[in-house]
């Protein structure tokens, strides 16, 4: 059975710090995304990571891939309350678009 | 260009009905699946239908079933329901193939969220 593990499960911090979240799993996925969730709304893709070893930035996120396509990461610079939210990581298995997604890492930023 | 669409976007029901649901892809896409997730959970993969077909099916039991139609919609059906069956049913469409790789990007809509009593 694949599984994704998410920490930490809940993040609360002030304006302006970093933080880094947590996806990892003894299974190799095919690719790899990262989704953000608002209450109310269904996810929100941010990036797909599909190279052992990539490293993708948006803005003052930053995305990488696992050497051995089993890991990841997200990491957020001076984190804004805009930021607040469920974040989902996601592999890819099989065939054909199936994803297996983590329980997610809820984030609250506090002005 | 509109998104994926969902309908309805909120219902109650009682434990033993049954409940359809409606999902629209997004212009151009032919895959679409479902997701169920429940309250402080991930979402969990119930079906993908591409062009028509049944692709991948999760570990849900049969009274979970669902149906893709010639113009891409989708809906799922939800038999003798259960008070866990009470989640946010969540509807995805996607494109095979990007550039020549499987990506696995999903577009999701905002969600039916299902409440049994």
């Amino acid at each position: 059975t694949q599984l994704l593990e998410q920490s930490p499960q809940f993040l609360s911090i002030q304006e302006g710090e970093n933080l880094t979240v947590y996806c990892n799993s003894s299974s190799v996925f095919s690719s790899l995304q990262w989704y953000r969730q608002e209450p109310g709304e269904g996810p929100v893709l941010l990036v797909t990571v599909v190279t052992g070893g990539e490293v993708k930035k948006l803005k003052r996120l930053t995305f990488q891939f696992g050497d051995a396509r089993k890991d990841s990461s997200l990491h957020i610079t001076a984190a804004q309350p805009g930021d607040t939210g469920l974040y989902l990581c996601a592999g890819l298995i099989g065939g054909y678009n199936k994803l297996i997604f983590g329980a997610g890492t809820r984030l609250a930023v506090h002005p | 260009d509109a998104g994926v669409t969902q309908s309805p976007t909120h219902l109650i029901k009682t434990r033993g009905q049954h409940v359809t649901l409606r999902c629209s892809p997004i212009s151009g896409h032919k895959s679409v699946s479902w997701y169920q997730q429940v309250l402080g959970q991930g979402p969990q993969f119930i079906f993908q239908y591409y062009e028509k077909e049944e692709r991948g099916r999760g570990n849900f039991p049969d009274r979970f079933s669902a149906r893709q139609f010639p113009n891409y919609s989708s809906e799922l059906n939800v038999n003798a329901l259960l008070l866990g069956d009470s989640a946010l049913y969540l509807c995805a469409s996607s494109l095979e193939w990007s550039g020549g790789v499987r990506t696995g990007e999903l577009f999701f809509g905002e969600g039916s969220r299902l409440t049994v009593l």
